[in-house]
């Protein structure tokens, strides 16, 4: 199975600071990457797919980008709603694995 | 709009089985893949298993911590998805989300929409 790696697992920040989440995976799986966030408390939602498609209605403060087995998410500017846990997920395999998460939260 | 509901949690006995239910609504179900993923308490997100839709044979794949042990399933006509959970551990104690699988147009899939979820327990 393919193996998601994330960093880091926590960071602290304030609203209006730009952030970057690294996603790797252990073998080459070109741009089959999807970031989702979930918010305290409820289910998760997808950001991007394609490692770089912003989903529908999601902010265009969320930026990815990456390809093989390294990927960035990216936040330009973190706004209150933002302070959960973000996850990566391959989709190359169908044996679709997430990362282990990344928790933001209020320095 | 589109709804998962999933049903079916409960306080269970090491070993013993459940069955987990999702309804959707809002989309052509017979259409779309369906799949299922957890959370154990204070953990983060699990694949748990797929199947995809009856024109691909509603075939199925699972996570190995789960494969010979829990069967994903489908019935088109009520809109359901299923989990059946058999000999039960400690382990597989999480919310278990249902989840809409969709396609992104590049011949893969992402996880378009999710349920609240169901809380499973295993404990003695």
């Amino acid at each position: 199975d393919i193996q998601m790696t994330q960093s880091p697992s926590s960071l602290s920040a304030s609203v209006g600071d730009r952030v970057t989440i690294t996603c790797r995976a252990s073998e080459d799986i070109s741009t089959f990457l999807n970031w989702y966030r979930q918010k305290p408390g409820k289910a998760p939602e997808v950001l991007i797919f394609g490692a770089s498609t912003l989903q529908r209605g999601v902010p265009s403060r969320f930026s990815g980008s990456g390809s093989g087995t390294e990927f960035t998410l990216t936040i330009s500017s973190l706004q209150p709603e933002d302070f959960s846990s973000y996850y990566c997920q391959q989709s190359f395999s169908t044996l679709f694995t997430f990362g282990p998460g990344t928790k933001v939260d209020f320095k | 709009e589109v709804h998962l509901v999933e049903s079916g949690g409960a306080l269970v006995q090491p070993g013993r089985s459940l069955r987990l239910s999702c309804i959707a609504s809002g989309f052509t179900f017979a259409e779309t893949g369906m799949s299922w993923v957890r959370q154990a308490p204070g953990k983060g997100l699990e694949w748990v298993s797929f199947i995809r839709t009856e024109a691909y044979g509603a075939t199925t794949e699972y996570a190995g911590s789960v494969r010979d042990r829990f069967t994903i399933s489908r019935d088109d006509s009520k809109s359901t998805a299923y989990l059946q959970m058999n000999r039960l551990t400690i382990e597989d104690t999480a919310i278990y989300y249902c989840t809409r699988v969709s396609p992104d147009g590049a011949g893969s899939y992402i996880f378009d929409n999710w349920g609240q979820g169901t809380l499973v327990t295993v404990s003695s």
